[in-house]
C-alpha cells in the first residue's frame, strides 16, 4: 500500500465551481503537507504548502490539514478552465529531504 | 532566468541502449534531486545530491542507473540497457540546503520513451 493515496479522477466540473481535492496518508511523521500543479508535460508547481495541522488561505485555494485522521484536502473556488490540470499532494517529515507524492487527481474545468 | 532546465526534453530509444539525462539546477542551489514519474502517477524519489555528493537512493534506482554531480552544479542521470519499463518522466529539481522542503523547485522534465 502506498504511503500517500489520491483519487486518480478526472474530477470534472463547470466554470465557477468549488474544486474540492484530497488525500490520505499512513506515515503520521509527515507534517510537511505540499499541493502542487502540474500540466500536461510539465513540471510539477507549488500552489500551497501547510505545517502540520491547520487550514491556510491563499486568494482562491484553501488547504486544510487534519492529522488525526490523516487526510488532507484542497479547495479551489470559483473554478476557472486554466485550473484543469493534474493536482498532486505530496509530504514530508520535518527533516526530511524527499517529497512523497500521491498518484495526482486530473482536473477538467468546462466552461 | 533561471529555473531548473532539463535536457534533452523528450528522448526515444530503443530497448537495451543507453540513455543520458542533463540536469542544470537554479544557480545558487546546491542541491540536487532527481524523480521518476509514470504516466498516470505521481513523482518518485530516485536520489539527492548536496554538492558534489550523493546523500541519498531510493532502492527504486537499480544498477542500470547512475546519477552524478561531478562539480556540484550540473547533473547527468544515466541508464544502461534500457528497459521498456524505464519509459517514465524523469524530473530534477534543486534547492538551497536549509530551505524548507517545500522549496524544491522542479524543471521541465524528460520524457523517455523506450521501444
Amino acid at each position: 500500500q502506498k504511503e500517500v493515496e489520491q483519487d486518480p479522477g478526472p474530477l470534472s466540473v463547470p466554470e465557477g465551481a468549488i474544486v474540492s481535492l484530497n488525500c490520505t496518508y499512513s506515515n503520521s511523521a509527515f507534517q510537511y503537507f505540499m499541493w502542487y500543479r502540474q500540466y500536461s508535460r510539465k513540471g510539477p508547481e507549488l500552489l500551497m504548502y501547510t505545517y502540520s495541522s491547520g487550514n491556510k488561505e491563499d486568494g482562491r485555494f484553501t488547504a486544510q490539514v487534519d492529522k488525526s485522521s490523516k487526510y488532507i484536502s484542497l479547495f479551489i473556488r470559483d473554478s476557472q478552465p486554466s485550473d484543469s490540470a493534474t493536482y498532486l499532494c505530496a509530504m514530508s517529515p520535518p527533516a526530511g529531504n524527499k517529497l512523497t507524492f500521491g498518484g495526482g487527481t486530473r482536473v477538467l474545468v468546462k466552461p | 532566468d533561471t529555473g531548473v532546465s532539463q535536457d534533452p526534453r523528450h528522448k526515444i530509444t530503443k530497448r537495451g541502449q543507453n540513455v543520458t539525462f542533463r540536469c542544470d539546477p537554479i544557480s545558487e542551489h546546491n542541491r540536487l534531486y532527481w524523480y521518476r514519474q509514470t504516466l498516470g502517477q505521481g513523482p518518485e524519489f530516485l536520489t539527492y545530491f548536496q554538492n558534489e555528493a550523493q546523500l541519498e537512493k531510493s532502492r527504486l534506482l537499480s544498477d542500470r542507473f547512475s546519477a552524478e554531480r561531478p562539480k556540484g552544479s550540473f547533473s547527468t542521470l544515466e541508464i544502461q540497457r534500457t528497459e521498456q519499463g524505464d519509459s517514465a518522466m524523469y524530473l530534477c529539481a534543486s534547492s538551497l540546503a536549509g530551505t524548507a522542503i517545500y522549496e524544491q523547485y522542479f524543471g521541465p522534465g524528460t520524457r523517455l520513451t523506450v521501444t
